[in-house]
């Protein structure tokens, strides 16, 4: 079966750079999931799209940005790359009628140096 | 709002007996309740969920939960532990269909031979 797809898998990154993730849904799921799992801490919710509109908003810094595409796919655009964003950043999709169970891809690390 | 506590960081517990990972939630109307599955580098994988009906439901690789309304839990249960059943569990809840999940902390099982 189809998963959810996140490219890179890994990335580096300097201070001040910037970074942009991106998501691949599992093909007929309408919502995409941003979260952000830093070391040793549980996913925190950061932001989610329903349909290509931005959907519910959580803890994302106002350097991040995010939106989805027309074809569902989704980009986390991380700007001003600051040390704390170190961190894994899963993506998640669900169809909205499957009571919001989220699968989840695999993850980019993202290492800031 | 929503919020997620599993009291344990680690649960221990021998090969072959039953395990009990607990996991207590709050939220202001009915519960949509998750648990997931991390192994180490890994993303999330999906275990169960409770939307409504029977209390006691039935998932993946012989997990079960029990949902149990008064005392706002919805503990994760097996069996008989197996030592490829290590790996990092969280809890999660949502407060309606397309929301965010909120998760626990997380919880350690430790399964020995």
């Amino acid at each position: 079966a189809a998963g959810v797809i996140q490219s890179p898998r890994h990335l580096i990154k300097e201070k001040r750079e910037t970074a942009t993730l991106k998501c691949y849904p599992i093909p007929r799921h309408d919502t995409v999931y941003w979260y952000q799992q830093g070391p040793g801490q549980d996913p925190q919710f950061l932001i989610s799209f329903y349909e290509k509109m931005q959907s519910d908003k959580g803890s994302i810094p106002d350097r991040f940005s995010a939106q989805q595409f027309s074809d569902y796919h989704s980009e986390l655009n991380m700007s001003s790359l600051e040390l704390g964003d170190s961190a894994l950043y899963f993506c998640a999709s669900s169809r909205a009628s499957s009571y919001n169970e989220q699968f989840f891809g695999p993850g980019t690390r993202l290492t800031v140096l | 709002a929503q919020s997620v506590a599993q009291p344990e960081d680690q649960v221990n517990v021998a090969e072959g007996n039953p395990l009990t990972v607990k996991c207590t939630y709050s939220v202001s109307g009915n519960p949509y309740l998750f648990w997931y599955v991390q192994y180490p580098n890994r993303g999330l994988q999906f275990l169960l969920k409770y939307i409504t009906g029977d209390n006691l439901v039935k998932g993946s690789y012989g997990f079960e939960a029990e949902f149990n309304k008064s005392q706002t839990s919805f503990h994760l249960k097996k069996p008989s532990a197996l030592v490829s059943d290590s790996a990092l569990y969280f809890c999660a809840v949502s407060e309606n269909a397309g929301n965010m999940l909120t998760f626990g902390g997380g919880t350690r099982l430790m399964v020995k031979p």
